[in-house]
């Protein structure tokens, strides 16, 4: 049981350059979410998703896209890459809602140059 | 003031000792707290859920206080793997868990 999946795990892009940080789950959790966490800043919700085609903002959406169209994956974007977003990005799942153990992906490094 | 505030230390415990610290939220209304491990460059793991009543899980005790509006975690006889950051999280609703920056913790042999 692979849990959850994320790739790339490390990533250089151009300031400017649009992306799709991967992220996959094996376990039919309906919650998926993504997280960045920066030095001094904790963990911030990007984006969450309570099912397949639902979708909705967290902390820190701009700059991001996302869309679940099946229930294992749900791919974040970035559209135009700034320096501000380099970060650590994790996904996490869980079965019912939030309320429950979240499980993380193992995170991406992405640096924008 | 921000929704969870963690004092981010380090921590340095003597190998053995007991440490403690605390996790202050700000929205009286939240419904769940959890203690998340995570190791250096790793991620986050749950390590227990916090309830009302309190609960301990081996060496590791959480405690709420609704009152004051604080949740702590408490690590006797502290272990070298012991070393890690640890997250409080807290659940306002609305699909929203939202972190501290974490206590990091360096136990010392």
């Amino acid at each position: 049981n692979a849990g959850v999946t994320q790739t790339p795990k490390f990533q250089v892009l151009k300031t400017g350059q649009s992306m799709t940080l991967q992220c996959a789950q094996d376990m039919n959790h309906e919650y998926m979410s993504w997280y960045r966490q920066d030095p001094g800043m904790g963990l911030r919700l990007i984006h969450y998703s309570v099912g397949a085609g639902i979708t909705d903002q967290g902390e820190v959406p701009n700059g991001y896209n996302v869309s679940r169209s099946t229930t294992e994956d749900f791919p974040l974007r970035l559209l135009s890459a700034a320096p501000s977003q380099t970060s650590v990005y994790f996904c996490a799942s869980s079965s019912g809602t939030v309320n429950e153990k979240l499980f993380f992906g193992s995170g991406t490094q992405l640096s924008v140059l | 003031r921000k929704e969870v505030e963690q004092d981010p230390g380090p921590f340095n415990v003597p190998e053995g000792a007991t440490v403690a610290f605390n996790c202050t939220y700000s929205n009286s209304a939240s419904q769940s707290f959890f203690w998340y491990r995570q190791d250096c460059r790793k991620e986050p793991k749950l390590l227990m859920s916090v309830y009302s009543s309190g609960n301990e899980d081996g060496r590791f005790t959480a405690q709420l206080n609704r009152a004051s509006q604080y949740i702590s975690l408490l690590i006797r006889d502290s272990k070298l793997s012991d070393s890690a950051t640890y997250l409080c999280a807290v659940y306002y609703g609305n699909n929203r868990l939202a972190f501290g920056k974490g206590n990091q913790v360096v136990v010392i042999p």
